[in-house]
């Protein structure tokens, strides 16, 4: 079975602080990988996605970046957070395109980022 | 307009209770349709997908009106398990792109 793991689980950053957000699938290959922000009691915002190694797509311009170094590794970055930054950082995951399938995402446990 | 719209809520219902909720869509030409589940301080995690049929799983029920561009949530016998908000997610394009809706909050309540 697949399951998606993320790290660190909560994580209090001064502003002007890096960041380094990973997330790791287990148990398939070549998934599409995705990185969401939900802010306090709000949706969830498409941040980045993945359609393979080295290949990442922005949805919205910030000071965050996202890295794919492995199949099955999703990192989210960051060279200095803003107090904006703060949030629930998922990741997830779904089939590639390539095979069938519904589009299903499944999420991983999630980061949660207080900026100070 | 929001490409997902969902009443917010929070609606509050009784243990035992059915409640609905409605989404609305804005894309004609999506294809899937999905409806998770998340718990406060959680990830979303899926309910079940909706099929242009209706489907049933339990004590909940999923609907499509494709013409109205709405899907709805119908949950019976509510439990306070239930309690959560429900997430309305469509796929409107060819890839794995979803659009998630923001939610709509259910408090059971004993």
């Amino acid at each position: 079975s697949q399951t998606i793991h993320q790290w660190p689980a909560t994580l209090v950053q001064p502003v002007g602080s890096p960041l380094s957000l990973e997330c790791t699938v287990e148990g398939t290959s070549n998934p599409n990988l995705y990185w969401y922000r939900q802010a306090a009691g709000r949706g969830l915002q498409l941040l980045f996605y993945s359609v393979g190694i080295g290949q990442i797509s922005s949805e919205v311009p910030q000071n965050l970046s996202a890295s794919r170094p492995q199949d099955r590794q999703f990192i989210l970055s960051s060279k200095k957070l803003l107090l904006s930054d703060s949030g629930f950082y998922l990741c997830a995951w779904t089939r590639s395109i390539m095979t069938s399938g519904r589009g299903t995402q499944y999420f991983g446990p999630g980061t949660r980022l207080l900026v100070l | 307009r929001k490409e997902v719209e969902q009443d917010p809520g929070p609606f509050n219902v009784p243990e035992g209770a059915t409640v609905a909720f409605n989404c609305t869509y804005s894309n004609s030409a999506s294809q899937s349709f999905f409806w998770y589940r998340q718990d406060c301080r959680k990830e979303p995690k899926l309910l079940m997908s909706v099929y242009s049929s209706g489907n049933e799983d339990g004590r909940f029920t999923a609907q499509l009106n494709r013409a109205s561009q709405y899907i709805s949530l119908l949950i019976r016998d509510s439990k306070l398990s239930d309690s959560a908000t429900y997430l309305c997610v469509v796929n409107s394009d060819a890839g794995n792109m979803l659009t998630f809706g923001g939610g709509t909050r259910l408090m059971v309540k004993p």
